[in-house]
């Protein structure tokens, strides 16, 4: 069966690596879902959504995977840079700038 | 063009003091939306306002009130501060409220009650 990706509160990987980085979300009705990066000092930045009739959705350098069935996303940075290195947030979105944020995860990209 | 701007970046306050915070919206947006971020966590839903209105409240006490004024700018109050209201304030702002319409963050007020 498939597994479901563990969150960790914390992911170091080496430059160049691929990162993934996961999330559970608890409201089954949820029909659109965003990856923010928070920098320090920073307020939330938006990297990619998906809408729930997806199963993946693609940006540059990053992919968004969605598997409804477990209420699960996953965020995957390709050829992760130090640029990279920051707080990333999953979050289901109930309306333009009403947004229920996950546990974050801290990315530490090693050079 | 300015991003969503938030007045003051940084203040300390007594318990049991009030505090009124700032944000002004990316020019032509209309919906201003204000979020707790306790460190350590995600961001937690206040408040929401569009066209001077609330349009959505989170899960905190009557001591948080907020509103919008006509060129969309908006106030966050926090009465009979705790020390547990201590965290990094956040205002998002967005031209509507439809669902897929992207939220632009500012950088935050950051309070610490004492």
């Amino acid at each position: 069966g498939e597994s479901v990706g563990l969150h960790l509160p914390t992911l170091s990987v080496q430059e160049g690596d691929n990162s993934i980085i996961n999330c559970a979300y608890s409201n089954s009705a949820s029909d659109y879902f965003i990856w923010y990066k928070q920098e320090s000092g920073k307020g939330p930045q938006f990297i990619i959504d998906i809408r729930s009739n997806m199963d993946k959705r693609q940006g540059q350098r990053v992919t968004v995977l969605l598997n409804k069935t477990v209420k699960h996303l996953s965020l995957q940075i390709a050829a992760t840079q130090p640029g990279d290195s920051a707080v990333y947030f999953c979050a289901e979105m109930m309306g333009a700038g009403k947004s229920t944020f996950g546990d974050g995860t801290t990315l530490t990209v090693k050079p | 063009d300015a991003g969503v701007t938030q007045s003051p970046t940084h203040l300390i306050k007594t318990r049991g003091q009030h505090v009124t915070l700032r944000c002004s919206p990316i020019s032509g947006h209309k919906s201003v939306s204000w979020y707790q971020q306790v460190l350590g966590q995600g961001p937690q839903f206040i408040f929401q306002y569009y066209e001077k209105e609330e349009r959505g409240r989170g899960n905190f006490p009557d001591r948080f009130s907020a509103r919008q004024f006509p060129n969309y700018s908006s106030e966050l109050n926090v009465n009979a501060l705790l020390l547990g209201d201590s965290a990094l304030y956040l205002c998002a702002s967005s031209l509507e409220v439809r669902l897929n319409t992207e939220a632009f963050f500012g950088q935050g007020t950051r309070l610490t009650v004492v």
